[in-house]
């Protein structure tokens, strides 16, 4: 069954300082792999996708993450953090049934401090 | 554009009771899928509707139905609610759905069951 993992319930780091939140997941075929983020009162907004091709994404936000077959992970980065990006990181797979159209299998979430 | 709205934002029923959720999507968007988001089990896919269809399922019990009209505003219903129904209540809408396509998320609908 397809399953992802998130390691890191709660990463905290100083503004400025750099970030790496992991992802693992498991997918018999080739992963449609999203990360989502998810502010306070808020809905998700999606960062960044990985279909295929360039195994490293560029998302929104200054965000990046990097496809590892090899690994099954696709890690989600940030040379700098701002104050701003205080929030919880949600990795997710897509489940595709067949060539029909699937749903998302999200991970269970970093939440991500910033210190001053 | 305006983004996907839902409402109410919060809701307390008691268990035994039923309940309705409304979406509405993005215009131009056919697709709407529900999610349920609990701290122990996280983000859960509930059904996705296309064009008034349920093209896909989780999960749950029938309990949790749901249903889109013409407008492509979506309802859920939930039916005997019990307190592990207590969550946020997300819906996505995008313009065709499916896992190829950003998904537009909601701010949610948060329910409490006492």
């Amino acid at each position: 069954a397809q399953s992802v993992t998130q390691p890191d319930i709660h990463i905290t780091v100083s503004e400025g300082a750099s970030l790496e939140l992991r992802c693992n997941y498991s997918y018999g075929a080739t992963p449609y792999l999203f990360w989502y983020v998810q502010s306070p009162g808020q809905g998700l907004q999606l960062l960044l996708k990985y279909f295929s091709g360039d195994t490293l994404v560029q998302g929104i936000k200054g965000f990046e993450a990097e496809f590892k077959r090899s690994q099954s992970s696709f890690n989600l980065r940030k040379p700098s953090v701002h104050w701003s990006d205080a929030a919880e990181y949600f990795c997710a797979v897509g489940a595709n049934y067949g060539g029909s159209q699937g749903n998302l299998i999200f991970g269970k979430g970093t939440k991500l401090s910033v210190k001053p | 554009k305006a983004g996907v709205t839902q409402t109410p934002r919060y809701l307390i029923k008691t268990r035994g009771q039923q309940v309705t959720l409304s979406c509405s999507p993005i215009s131009g968007h056919r697709s709407v899928s529900w999610y349920q988001q609990t701290p122990g089990q996280g983000l859960q896919f509930l059904f996705e509707y296309f064009s008034e269809t349920q093209r896909n399922k989780g999960n749950f019990p029938g309990r949790f139905s749901g249903r889109q009209f013409s407008n492509s505003r979506s309802e859920m219903n939930v039916s005997t609610l019990e307190l592990g129904d207590s969550a946020l209540y997300l819906c996505a809408s995008s313009p065709t759905g499916g896992v190829y396509n950003e998904q537009f998320f909601g701010p949610g609908t948060r329910l409490t069951v006492l």
